[in-house]
């Protein structure tokens, strides 16, 4: 298994319902990092939780971190057709003597909301 | 827009060419990133710069040659590429506390979709 991965791979709701997507990893961390990338783009930042946090808010996102059971997962209130992404949460396990940020990405689950 | 910007944003090349990929970010930050993304595999991380000098490099084929010329530039060259490394290829920035022990978000530019014939 890697770290950081997605549960469900993919996830067909309607608009209005709630989305949730789970990921879970191995090791410690300093924080965890959702991120959405719509068909074949980049990929944009959503919502960074540290590890000394439980939950944390950002508009129609919530996010949760269990970090006894290294996981955490991401809640879409309301979806919108426009929600239709692929959703990846990456792990920051960086050393502090480090440079440069160290993410684990996961394989990201699929989420389709049918309007 | 994630103010970091990728060309071309498609590429199709034979085996033999030479070719390069460019980043710019234009958000002030002091790393930069390569990222390969393949079909059904996680992101993977090849490069890693800080401060222009290359902290991170993953097990990368000889192959993929990055250059980072100064802090808002960063390059991918190219050579003898292999059919299974056509991929979508993302480059990131961000704002390296450089040694604060957090890190900050990665912003992500389009991507260069490659394909090797």
């Amino acid at each position: 298994s890697q770290q950081g991965e997605e549960d469900p791979q993919a996830l067909s709701i309607q608009e209005g319902e709630n989305a949730t997507m789970n990921c879970s990893y191995k090791t410690s961390i300093n924080n965890l990092q959702w991120y959405r990338q719509n068909s074949g783009r980049g990929l944009v930042h959503l919502i960074l939780i540290r590890s000394n946090e439980r939950e944390k808010h950002s508009g129609r996102l919530r996010v949760t971190l269990d970090t006894s059971k290294k996981s955490s997962s991401l809640l879409i209130t309301a979806s919108r057709a426009a929600d239709t992404a692929s959703y990846f949460c990456a792990t920051d396990a960086r050393k502090q003597e480090t440079s440069g940020s160290r993410l684990t990405f996961g394989e990201g689950t699929q989420l389709t909301v049918n309007p | 827009e994630t103010g970091v910007t990728q060309t071309p944003r498609h590429l199709v090349m034979g085996m033999t060419n030479k070719k390069s990929l460019k980043c710019e970010q234009h958000l002030g930050h002091n790393a930069m990133y390569w990222y390969k993304q393949s079909a059904k595999k996680p992101l993977e991380l090849m490069f890693v710069y800080s401060l222009e000098e290359r902290v991170e490099n993953n097990s990368v084929p000889s192959r993929f040659s990055p250059e980072c010329p100064n802090s808002s530039h960063l390059f991918l060259h190219l050579h003898t590429l292999q059919p299974e490394d056509s991929a979508l290829y993302l480059c990131a920035s961000s704002q390296d506390p450089l040694g604060g022990g957090h890190t900050d978000t990665q912003y992500f530019g389009p991507g260069t979709r490659l394909t090797v014939l």
